[in-house]
């Protein structure tokens, strides 16, 4: 079992809340990503980060920040949450290099912006 | 053209059937290629990478062919516990995945 943790599990919240979604691993995997799912439909890469201090967007555009200032914890934050923003968010990392793409999941928060 | 496609299913079959699932990606760039499995509501889960040679694991067998740019895998003997979506992944450059919508499988006693 992969060493990933995201909180909240759930999170139900009004619109215009800042919210801060956590993610931490335990691996010491330098490459973190974050991905949004709605129910049914694929996984789409919103940011990821390749270390500390580096971080990327993704292929889907997100009005969502993260920051990567420790190797282990790659949070999320929307600075003002929408109805639009509900979503499932699952966390990933990776080792990286070539050979070394497998990337393994945290169990996700589902959020819900009322 | 979607970067990774699949059928999205669902297939039904019986309990120790053999299924089949393909999947086509249009990076021919690409150089890691692995199946994932995702139950519902809940995070996706490595089944296993694909290698050029074709790899077994069990009762999972991948294959992938770079000419055509397909990959497929192969399911013996199917349990009730295989009832997931199957989610054919393909590298696209700098550690980044792209991840297909899956092939659902439902498996019936």
């Amino acid at each position: 079992e992969a060493d990933i943790y995201q909180t909240p599990r759930y999170l139900v919240i009004g619109t215009g809340k800042k919210i801060t979604l956590e993610c931490s691993q335990t691996m010491g995997h330098d490459k973190m990503y974050w991905y949004q799912q709605d129910p049914g439909m694929e996984l789409h890469l919103i940011h990821y980060s390749y270390g500390v201090n580096s971080t990327e967007k993704g292929d889907l555009s997100s009005e969502s920040t993260v920051s990567r200032i420790r190797t282990e914890h790659f949070p999320l934050t929307l600075e003002s949450a929408r109805p639009s923003h509900t979503s499932q968010y699952l966390c990933a990392s990776s080792e990286g290099g070539p050979q070394e793409d497998t990337q393994y999941f945290g169990p996700g928060t589902r959020l819900t912006v009322l | 053209r979607k970067e990774v496609e699949q059928d999205p299913g669902p297939f039904n079959v019986p309990e120790g059937a053999t299924v089949a699932f393909n999947c086509t990606y249009s990076n021919s760039a690409s150089q890691s290629f692995f199946w994932y499995r995702q139950d519902c509501r809940k995070e996706p889960k490595l089944l296993m990478s694909v290698y050029s040679s074709g790899n077994e694991d069990g009762r999972f067998t991948a294959q992938l062919n770079r000419a055509s740019q397909y990959i497929s895998l192969l399911i013996r003997d199917s349990k009730l516990s295989d009832s997931a979506t199957y989610l054919c992944v393909v590298n696209k450059g700098y550690s980044t995945l792209t991840f297909g919508k899956g092939t659902m499988l439902l498996v019936s006693p």
